[in-house]
C-alpha cells in the first residue's frame, strides 16, 4: 500500500511562490506518475498537471501553463509542485496523487492548505 | 474544453441503492474513476477503470459503463457512505478531467 505525506500548510503573499512536497512510501515499482490536484474552498477538484519520474516528462493543464512547475526526485520518491505569481484565487488545498503505472490505482496525499493573503 | 457532468446531489434512505451518473463524450474511449471525499478529508479511490473495486473498498460499491455515461452504484447504502463523489477521466491529451461532484445524502 502506497502512502503519501505532503508538506504542511503555508500562508503566502500575493505575487509570491509556494512549493509543496509529496513523499511516497511503500513504492515497489518504478513506473508511476504523480499528479497534482487542487480544491478551492467549497469547490470541486481541479487537475493541475503530472510528472512521470521515470521519464522526467511533465504535462500541465493549460490553465496553469507558465505558472506551475512539477518536479520529482526518483531517489526519494518525492514530487514537488511550485506555483508562482500567487493570487487570492489560488487559496486552496493542494493534493498530490500517485498513480500506479501497471494498474492505474490512485492514492491521494492528505492535502496541503495554501492560503494567499496580504 | 472537455467536461464531465454529474448531478449535484442524490439522496437515499439507509439500505436503499444509490446511483450516481457521470456523462462525457469521451467516456466510450477513456476509463472513468470514482473518488469518495468526506468532509475535511482527502479523496479516496472507490472505483478504478470503470468497474474495478480497489482492495479495501466494500463490495456494495460498484461501477458500470454504457456509452457516454458511467454509473457508480452503492447497494445497501450506509450512513458512513454520505460524502461527495467525483468522477474522473481524461481528455484526448490524457489530461485529467473531473466531474463537478455529487453530494450523496443518506436520509
Amino acid at each position: 500500500q502506497v502512502q503519501l505525506v505532503q508538506s504542511g500548510a503555508e500562508v503566502k503573499k500575493p505575487g509570491s511562490s509556494v512549493k509543496v512536497s509529496c513523499k511516497a512510501s511503500g513504492v515497489t515499482l518504478s513506473a508511476y506518475t504523480f499528479s497534482w490536484v487542487r480544491q478551492a474552498p467549497g469547490q470541486g477538484l481541479e487537475w493541475m498537471g503530472r510528472i512521470i519520474p521515470l521519464l522526467d516528462i511533465t504535462n500541465y493543464a493549460q490553465k496553469f501553463q507558465g505558472r506551475v512547475t512539477i518536479t520529482a526526485d526518483k531517489s526519494t520518491s518525492t514530487a514537488y509542485m511550485e506555483l508562482s505569481s500567487l493570487r487570492s484565487e489560488d487559496t486552496a488545498v493542494y493534493y498530490c496523487a500517485w498513480v500506479d503505472g501497471a494498474y492505474d490505482y490512485i492514492f491521494w496525499g492528505q492535502g496541503s492548505l495554501v492560503t494567499v493573503s496580504s | 474544453s472537455y467536461e464531465l457532468t454529474q448531478p449535484p446531489s442524490v439522496s437515499v434512505s439507509p439500505g436503499q441503492t444509490a446511483r450516481i451518473t457521470c456523462s462525457g463524450d469521451a467516456l466510450p474511449k477513456q476509463y472513468a474513476y470514482w473518488h469518495q471525499q468526506k468532509p475535511g478529508q482527502a479523496p479516496v479511490l472507490v472505483i478504478n477503470k470503470d468497474s474495478e473495486r480497489p482492495s479495501g473498498i466494500p463490495e456494495r460499491f460498484s461501477g458500470s459503463s454504457s456509452g457516454t455515461t458511467v454509473t457508480l452504484t452503492i447497494s445497501g447504502v450506509q450512513a458512513e457512505d454520505e460524502a461527495d463523489y467525483f468522477c474522473q477521466s481524461a481528455d484526448s491529451n490524457a489530461n485529467w478531467v473531473f466531474g463537478g461532484g455529487t453530494k450523496l445524502t443518506v436520509l
